[in-house]
């Protein structure tokens, strides 16, 4: 079983839209909890930051954290075409010296 | 501020070839890392380390070397470039500060082996 499974998409919204994007993890150490940004061959970049479990609210985005599921979102509304990138979830444990990545859902949103 | 700055960009190696990736970080951050990209696989560890001196092997350390002499710089080193080593290479420095967490990642390095 892999650390962390993300759907790869391709997601394709039209601008306007509320995107759901999801994660699920096996290893209940995890306390970190990061979304990130990556356009066409750029580096990522982060987006969202949690710690352990809740809601985070940054403008159009919002991070939630569900530990007793094993579960994050990042829910992204007015959808905007310059949103259109591949999102990566990463977590890791406290204390820890590796983030495990998703493999990224690629996202588009049409004007 | 520069950030994390990754060279080259671009570099093409024959089979066999040996090369240095180059990373360095204007931040003072003692957390560096490496990590590569493959299509679908999501990014792997390679090598990291916590501060200069000190390095140590992540998930898929084969086939590469790391030093860290200075808080600065943290390079990494391919001998006998193999094909499995075509890839997108990506240099991070970890911070922590507060209520703040987060890992800053360079623009990448897309290597070829032919």
């Amino acid at each position: 079983q892999k650390e962390v499974e993300q759907d790869p998409g391709p997601l394709s919204v039209p601008e306007g839209a509320i995107v759901s994007l999801n994660c699920t993890y096996s290893n209940s150490a995890f306390q970190y909890f990061m979304w990130y940004r990556q356009y066409s061959r750029k580096g990522p970049e982060l987006l969202m930051y949690t710690y352990s479990s809740g809601n985070k609210e940054d403008g159009r985005f919002t991070a939630q954290v569900d530990k007793s599921s094993k579960y994050i979102s990042l829910f992204i509304r007015d959808s905007q075409p310059s949103d259109s990138a591949t999102y990566l979830c990463a977590m890791s444990a406290s204390g820890a010296n590796n983030l495990f990545f998703g493999t990224g859902t690629r996202l588009t949103v049409i004007p | 501020n520069a950030g994390v700055t990754q060279t080259p960009k671009f570099r093409i190696l024959k089979i066999g070839q040996s090369m240095t990736l180059q990373c360095t970080q204007d931040m003072n951050h003692n957390y560096m890392y490496w990590y590569r990209q493959d299509p679908g696989m999501g990014l792997k560890l390679i090598y990291y380390s916590v501060g200069a001196g000190i390095t140590d092997k992540g998930e898929v350390p084969n086939g590469y070397n790391v030093s860290r002499s200075t808080t600065e710089d943290f390079p990494l080193r391919l001998e006998l470039a193999a094909p499995s080593q075509t890839s997108v290479y990506f240099c991070a420095s970890r911070y922590q500060t507060g209520a703040n967490y987060g890992y800053t990642f360079g623009s990448g390095t897309r290597l070829t082996i032919v």
